[in-house]
């Protein structure tokens, strides 16, 4: 059985970092594509990363660019997302899922971060 | 970016009926079109890929048509775990962006 566990979340003050971990089983972690993909509370699913799964090819959402980072360690089946510089609006659920075939398989059951002074 | 614009944004609906969601892209994105299913503190669920492919394990009375532009989900026949938000999302070209979703309620 497949299973992502995020964690890492928290409360944070604006203009303050958080480092999301994602810890992924059940699957040849090394062989698949990872992104992390983010849901502001009552709203709708926003896409913020992508991690090639040899971490050669990163691409961003322009809402995060240059100021998250992913990467990811196959030795230790784990994907990282460190966020700096957060706003009120990176206020979210964080959701790692790894992705195949142009799609998002599977998702764990996110990590929650809440961006307040 | 490609804009991914869902219809209806809510629904009301009862057990036993047909439902259809659509779903528009801003511009053409052949099949690539993923359906996913939300339920509230879940996280997002896999329903159909490539426009009308089904994910392994999901019930056949989903399904999914379309290419283009222009998408659509289709419960057969409504049932009672079914009631959930649904969410388009297009892997055309990055970034990958989502429709604001489809909250489908009970009659």
């Amino acid at each position: 059985e497949v299973q992502l566990v995020e964690s890492g979340g928290g409360l944070v003050q604006p203009g303050g970092s958080l480092r999301l971990s994602c810890a992924a089983s059940g699957l040849t972690f090394s062989t698949y594509n990872m992104n992390w993909v983010r849901q502001a509370p009552g709203k709708g699913l926003e896409w913020i990363s992508y991690i090639s799964s040899s971490g050669s090819a990163i691409y961003y959402a322009d809402s995060v660019k240059g100021r998250f980072t992913i990467s990811r360690d196959n030795a230790k089946n784990s994907l990282y997302l460190q966020m700096n510089s957060l706003t009120a609006e990176d206020t979210a659920v964080y959701y790692c899922a790894n992705s195949g075939n142009y799609r998002l398989d599977y998702w764990g059951q996110g990590t929650l971060v809440t961006v307040s002074s | 970016d490609i804009q991914m614009t869902q219809s209806p944004s809510s629904l009301s609906a009862s057990i036993g009926d047909r439902v259809t969601i659509t779903c528009r892209a801003s511009q053409s994105i052949s099949r690539y079109l993923n359906w996913y299913q939300q339920k509230p503190g879940k996280a997002p669920k896999l329903l159909i890929y490539l426009a009308s492919s089904l994910q392994s394990g999901v019930p056949s009375r989903f399904s999914g048509s379309g290419s283009g532009t222009d998408f659509t989900l289709t419960i057969s026949s409504l049932q009672p775990e079914d009631f959930a938000t649904y969410y388009c999302q297009q892997s055309s070209s990055i970034p990958w962006t989502f429709g604001q979703g489809t909250k489908v309620e009970i009659k």
